[in-house]
Parts: structure tokens; sequence; C-alpha cells
């Protein structure tokens, strides 16, 4: 059973646009959550992070939102630019284990230009 | 610069034969996970470790096995490839304690075939 769900494979956008990547989550003990961007051919680069505790944490042009209640985050990437398209992963964590991270199964972004 | 290099970017290799995958980071960090990729899947997490010849099975460990004999370097070995282990293959580590989401610096990846 998957404890962390991208249930969007692929989101079309127009450069200049906002860009809005959803995850969902089971486990109620997932303390940290992390989104990842990867390129073809290339390992995931870290993007942004939020903790628990908050419900939102912004760099630059992402926005981390996150619904606790709701077991939901989301990404907003603002203004989407061409250089954004790529396989975004969400990922959970619970700390004090030795860091071992969940994934969602990615979303493909294209922003058109 | 953070850095986590991989043995290979692409091989092929042919069924029942036994595959070594190297993974080598020089940031001095405790923790290093192989995963591999599947369209679909996103990543899954094959085996981790947190220490030298410390080893942890993670959710799909079955027909891999790890070795781990010096800090920077994680070995992920497939002891009798099969066609279903064609994958992307994806080596990682990170620190081992403090505070935070420590995230995980990734390598490049080794596209694998078994033919």
């Amino acid at each position: 059973d998957q404890q962390v769900k991208q249930n969007s494979p692929s989101l079309s956008v127009q450069e200049g646009r906002i860009s809005i990547l959803n995850c969902d989550y089971t486990n109620s003990m997932f303390d940290y959550f992390l989104w990842y961007k990867k390129y073809p051919a290339e390992g995931p680069t870290f993007l942004i992070s939020i903790s628990s505790i908050k419900d939102k944490n912004e760099d630059g042009r992402f926005t981390v939102f996150l619904n606790k209640s709701a077991k939901h985050l989301s990404l907003h990437i603002v203004p989407s630019q061409p250089g954004d398209s790529a396989v975004y992963f969400c990922a959970a964590m619970t700390s004090g284990s030795a860091r071992q991270l969940t994934f969602g199964s990615g979303t493909q972004l294209t922003v058109l230009p | 610069d953070v850095k986590v290099t991989q043995s290979s970017r692409y091989l092929v290799k042919r069924t029942g034969e036994k595959v070594f995958l190297e993974c080598v980071q020089d940031m001095d960090h405790e923790n290093m996970f192989w995963y591999r990729q599947d369209p679909g899947l996103g990543l899954r997490l094959i085996y981790f470790s947190y220490d030298v010849k410390m080893k942890e099975k993670g959710d799909i460990p079955e027909g891999y096995s790890v070795s781990r004999e010096k800090k920077e370097r994680f070995s992920l070995i497939l002891e009798s490839a099969s066609t279903n282990q064609t994958s992307m293959y994806l080596c990682a580590s990170t620190l081992r304690g403090g505070q935070g989401p420590k995230e995980q610096y990734f390598g490049p990846g080794t596209r694998l075939t078994v033919t």
C-alpha cells in the first residue's frame, strides 16, 4: 500500500502561470516532507521541505503548503518557466529513523513556452 | 560541492549474470541508500546502510544484496540478474543525526537493462 501518493502522473502549464503539484499521504507518523525535481538521465535534486509543525514554506518561486488534517501537501511554482519541466517527486520522512524517505510516484510537469 | 558518483551510467547484462553497481560519496555521510525508479512507481528503497558493515532491508530487497566495507562506498549486487530487474538504479547519501530533514543527495543513476 502506497503511503505517499501523487495521483496526477502529468501536468501541463503555460509559461508564466502557476503550477500546482499535489501529494497525499496516509502515515500520520510522517513529520517532514520534501520535494525533489528530476530531469531525464539525472538523479533527483532536493527542492524544498516542510516540517509538520508548519503549514507553509517558501523559497523563491517555490512554496510548499501542508494540510496536516487532510494529510495533503502541495507545491506551487510561480511563475512557471520552461526550465521547470521535469518530474517532481514528493517524499516523506519520520524523524528518528535512519532518514529513510518514502517517495510518491512522481508528476511530470511540462511548462509550455 | 556535494558529490555522489555511480560507476556506470548505462549497463547491459544477460539473465543470470552477477551484477555489481558501485556508489561513492565524498561528503563523509553516514547513511547511504539504493533505490530503483520505475515508471508509475516512483523511487522504491532497496537497501540502506547507516554505518560501515551495517545494512538494512528497504521495501523491495528480494533479489539484491549490498556491501559497505568503507564509509564512502556502497555497492548493490544482483546475484543472478533477471529481466524484471531492468530499471534505473539510484544511489543516495545523507548525514545521520541532528535535527530536521537532512535531504538525501543522489547520484546520476545507472540505467540497467537485463536481456
